[in-house]
């Protein structure tokens, strides 16, 4: 079953512009990770969080991690056309089973 | 480019048929995984083989069976399978708690 929940459902942003989407989940985790997807192709993976780490940093990519709160969120700076995709959190608990959150579809508008 | 390969990249196949997708990985990883995606939805876990260990979805149906012959290949046979079967199988490895390698896909199709 899915562990995270993630809002928005669906973004549409200004190529140059930032999106931000947040991720909600239930029980403790091993780590969060971040995944794109391009329509109807395998999922690509961005970032991972571990459980201690509370911000992380990949390039155009900023992720943060509130453990207490149990949300992560995943911000893209400067947008790119190329950027349109899904982006699903995950999730990883102690059983080591990767749950996947709803996702967020992301379009950039040139 | 993906380190994880998969085929058939699309199926077509009958309610009494009997078929098989196939993923393969050369990275050294111990853990693969099969998961069914449906249009518009996040990927669904089936199935994980661990270390030669197999652990189940159990909601998965038993018309859907793994096989794991070595550390580097992962089957999915298919057999009697229905209409509403019909999605994208994904197929992934990774190391023990690390990030996940996807394949690009089986969209498969139940008529």
């Amino acid at each position: 079953s899915q562990q995270g929940e993630e809002d928005p459902q669906a973004l549409s942003i200004q190529e140059g512009e930032n999106a931000t989407m947040n991720c909600s989940y239930k029980t403790s985790i091993n780590n969060l990770q971040w995944y794109r997807q391009n329509s109807g192709r395998g999922l690509v993976h961005l970032i991972l969080i571990r459980s201690n780490e509370r911000e992380k940093h990949s390039g155009r990519l900023r992720v943060t991690l509130d453990t207490s709160k149990k949300s992560s969120s995943l911000l893209i700076t400067a947008s790119r056309a190329a950027d349109t995709a899904s982006y699903f959190c995950a999730t990883l608990p102690n059983d080591y089973k990767l749950s996947f959150g709803a996702g967020t579809t992301v379009t950039v508008r040139a | 480019d993906t380190e994880v390969t998969q085929t058939p990249k699309h199926l077509v196949m009958g309610m009494t048929n009997k078929k098989s997708l196939k993923c393969e990985q050369h990275m050294g990883h111990r853990a693969m995984y099969w998961y069914k995606q449906k249009a518009k939805k996040p990927p669904e876990l089936m199935f994980v083989y661990s270390y030669e260990k197999l652990s189940i979805n159990e909601s998965v149906p038993s018309r859907f069976s793994p096989e794991c012959p070595n550390s580097s290949l992962l089957n999915l046979h298919l057999h009697a399978l229905q209409p509403e079967d019909s999605a994208l199988y994904l197929c992934a490895s990774s190391r023990s708690a690390g990030e996940l390698f996807f394949g690009e896909g089986s969209r498969l199709t139940v008529l």
